[in-house]
């Protein structure tokens, strides 16, 4: 199994509709992250949080929310999706005090488009 | 405004060929890390340079930190087909908890021509 998971793979969904995007992980890692990559823009930041109890809004986190079930597991919602959220979206992980040795891990990426 | 610049933004050579890419900044951060990303998947770490002045070597891939830390360089000798792909920089700085989640440059997109 991928240390870490997100689901679905791909996801088309109309103007308005709410989705949620799923992030799950087998390192243990207190630390997690929602990224969204466009043709261009490189990876943003959206959301983050170092630990359960803790949720930090990143660069570009209007129009969406996020919720931390627990340490593994780490979900972006989109309230009413619109065209312009169609991306690629990434979840990641990091150990906290060695993530900027170690690096980031990423998801396989959610493949959005808002129609 | 970007914090982090990659240049160029597209790369496209003959295998063999030597290549540099650029990661500017004009903050200062506290290590800075190369990524590379194939189509469908996620970027993998390649390398995480912390110190300033650092040159570190991955075949060959050679990374160099910038002596302020504001700048980073990775350059391929003798590119291979296999090199192709999508490659990132991301930047880490020093925070009242910590440091910062990473902030990523837009990326260069090399295609090596066998």
């Amino acid at each position: 199994d991928a240390d870490v998971t997100q689901t679905p793979r791909n996801r088309i969904t109309k103007t308005g509709k709410r989705i949620m995007l799923e992030c799950s992980q087998t390192k243990g890692h207190d630390r997690m992250y929602w990224y969204r990559q466009d043709p261009g823009l490189g990876l943003r930041l959206i959301y983050y949080s170092f630990d359960v109890k803790d949720i930090n809004k990143g660069e570009i986190s209007d129009g969406y929310s996020v919720s931390r079930q627990a340490q593994a597991k780490f979900s972006l919602s989109l309230e009413s999706a619109i065209p312009n959220q169609t991306a690629l979206y990434f979840c990641a992980t990091s150990d906290g005090p060695t993530g900027q040795i170690y690096g980031y891990t990423f998801g396989s990426g959610t493949r959005l488009t808002v129609v | 405004t970007q914090l982090l610049e990659q240049s160029p933004q597209f790369l496209s050579i003959q295998e063999g060929e030597n290549l540099t890419v650029y990661c500017n900044s004009s903050s200062v951060f506290s290590s800075l890390q190369w990524y590379r990303q194939e189509p469908g998947e996620g970027p993998v770490l390649l390398v995480t340079v912390v110190t300033g002045g650092e040159v570190k070597k991955l075949k060959r891939l050679t990374f160099q930190f910038g002596d302020a830390r504001k700048d980073s360089s990775l350059h391929i000798t003798a590119a291979q087909p296999g090199d192709t792909g999508l490659y990132l920089c991301a930047g880490s700085r020093k925070g009242d908890s910590g440091n910062t989640p990473l902030v990523f440059g837009k990326g260069t997109r090399l295609s090596v021509i066998a």
